[in-house]
């Protein structure tokens, strides 16, 4: 069964930093492109990062480009996400996401096909 | 960037009803587009990709069409289960949602 749990949220003040993590078990995670999806309390969606099956691959999205950086490490199933000079706008549940299967290493940004619980972010003084 | 537009924003139905909602991208995003229900508290789940792929073990009165700019998620006959909100995702160029459309009970 495919699992992904986050961890690594809580309260932290404007400007600080906090890195999430993503355990993923029941599949070949070195074969699947991964996001990180958040959501704003009360708002919808907005998809953060992406990263292909090697790594060799990323994108941000404008609003955290510069801040956050993405990572994996495919040796323990790993997902990251460090978040630095953090804003009140960055306060939202951030949710891993799997993408699809990359074959042959090839990897398309795609859909997610399973996601975390979320974990809480807040950035506040 | 491409913006997605969904509309409506809140949708007020009864059980049986059909239900349409509407996703516009701001430029052509061919078929890549993906629907997926929320309800309070939980993780999305994907019910459609490319357009009108069903995801396994998603009930087949859900269903989507479109192509280019203009998208529309379907559900036959409402039940119970349905009523929670509704995203839509591009992933032509990275990747944007549509802001949502909630179903609410009537």
């Amino acid at each position: 069964e495919v699992e992904l749990v986050e961890s690594g949220g809580g309260l932290v003040q404007p400007g600080g930093s906090l890195r999430l993590s993503c355990a993923a078990s029941g599949f070949t995670f070195s074969s699947y492109e991964m996001h990180w999806v958040r959501q704003a309390p009360g708002k919808g969606l907005e998809w953060v990062s992406y990263i292909s099956s090697s790594g060799s691959t990323i994108y941000y999205a404008d609003s955290v480009k510069g801040r956050f950086t993405i990572s994996r490490d495919n040796a323990k199933n790993s997902l990251s996400l460090q978040m630095n000079s953090l804003k009140a706008e960055d306060t939202a549940v951030y949710y891993c996401a799997r993408g699809t299967y990359c074959t042959n290493g090839v990897c398309y940004l795609d859909y997610s096909d399973y996601w975390g619980q979320g974990t809480l972010v807040t950035v506040s003084s | 960037d491409i913006q997605m537009t969904q509309s409506p924003s809140t949708l007020s139905a009864s059980v049986g009803d059909r239900v349409t909602i509407t996703c516009r991208a701001s430029q052509s995003i061919s078929t890549w587009l993906a629907w997926y229900q929320q309800k309070p508290g939980k993780a999305p789940k994907l019910l459609i990709y490319k357009v009108s792929s069903l995801e396994s073990g998603v009930p087949s009165r859900f269903s989507g069409s479109g192509s280019g700019t203009e998208f529309t998620l379907s559900i036959s006959s409402l039940q119970p289960d349905d009523f929670a909100t509704y995203y839509c995702q591009q992933y032509h160029t990275y990747s944007t949602f549509g802001g949502g459309t909630k179903v609410e009970i009537k």
